[in-house]
């Protein structure tokens, strides 16, 4: 899989939007967008995902360069809640081989 | 309930002992996973498996092994544990999908400290 580089960390204050980026210069064609994020003490979990054009649901958005080599997972209006840290992984579609490979994540603080 | 769970959630082992970590998903998933997380290391596989006795390397599966009898269960076991072992243990689950969304599902985690 494709390697991704984040901040280590970043900070936002609570109620404000957080803009959470990920660089994949070397994606490929193929490779879907992932994030995730761990909440302390607990396992990670599902954000959000996209190929090529910006997706939202009811926890982020995801917004991703039009080269594809870059994307931003956005948070409209974090919560303490959202204090977690943020990984965001490629995905190349290979039946039978659906492991994902984790990096060391964005770590995010909310500022009361 | 439906979902996925570890036990036991905390563990003290003393080096040299056999050491079993379990996962039960009650969806009927295809893929399961045996992540460690450590500082500094962030999560790395250790075994997956795609289906009923069906299974494979990760990253890191020296010292590990793992068996998949029933496609609900997914048991981890060091044989003789390490100190170096001492970790968060994470297991989870998935659907193949043709999307390639692949949404894996956690566990709450396993604590295993090897004295």
């Amino acid at each position: 899989d494709a390697k991704t580089t984040q901040p280590n960390s970043m900070e936002s204050n609570e109620e404000e939007p957080v803009h959470l980026p990920c660089n994949h210069s070397t994606i490929s064609g193929t490779d879907y967008i992932h994030w995730y994020r761990q909440l302390p003490s607990q396992g990670p979990e599902y954000v959000i995902h996209g190929l090529t054009s910006n997706v939202n649901n009811r926890m982020a958005s995801l917004a991703i360069a039009e080269d594809r080599k870059s994307s931003t997972l956005i948070l409209h209006r974090a919560t303490l809640r959202d204090a977690a840290v943020y990984y965001c992984i490629l995905r190349r579609p290979n039946f039978g081989n659906e492991k994902l490979t984790f990096g060391t994540g964005t770590r995010l603080t909310i500022i009361p | 309930d439906a979902g996925i769970t570890q036990s036991p959630r905390y563990k003290i082992t003393e080096t040299g002992r056999q050491v079993t970590l379990m996962c039960h998903q009650t969806w009927s998933h295809s893929y399961m996973f045996w992540y460690r997380q450590d500082l500094g290391h962030g999560l790395r596989l250790i075994y997956y498996s795609a289906a009923a006795d069906i299974t494979d390397k990760g990253e890191v599966p020296d010292g590990y092994v793992v068996s998949r009898s029933k496609t609900e269960n997914f048991p981890l076991t060091l044989e003789s544990a390490t100190r170096s072992q001492t970790s968060v243990y994470f297991c989870a689950s998935s659907e193949l999908q043709v999307s390639g969304a692949n949404v894996l599902t956690f566990g709450a985690g396993s604590r295993l400290t090897v004295l």
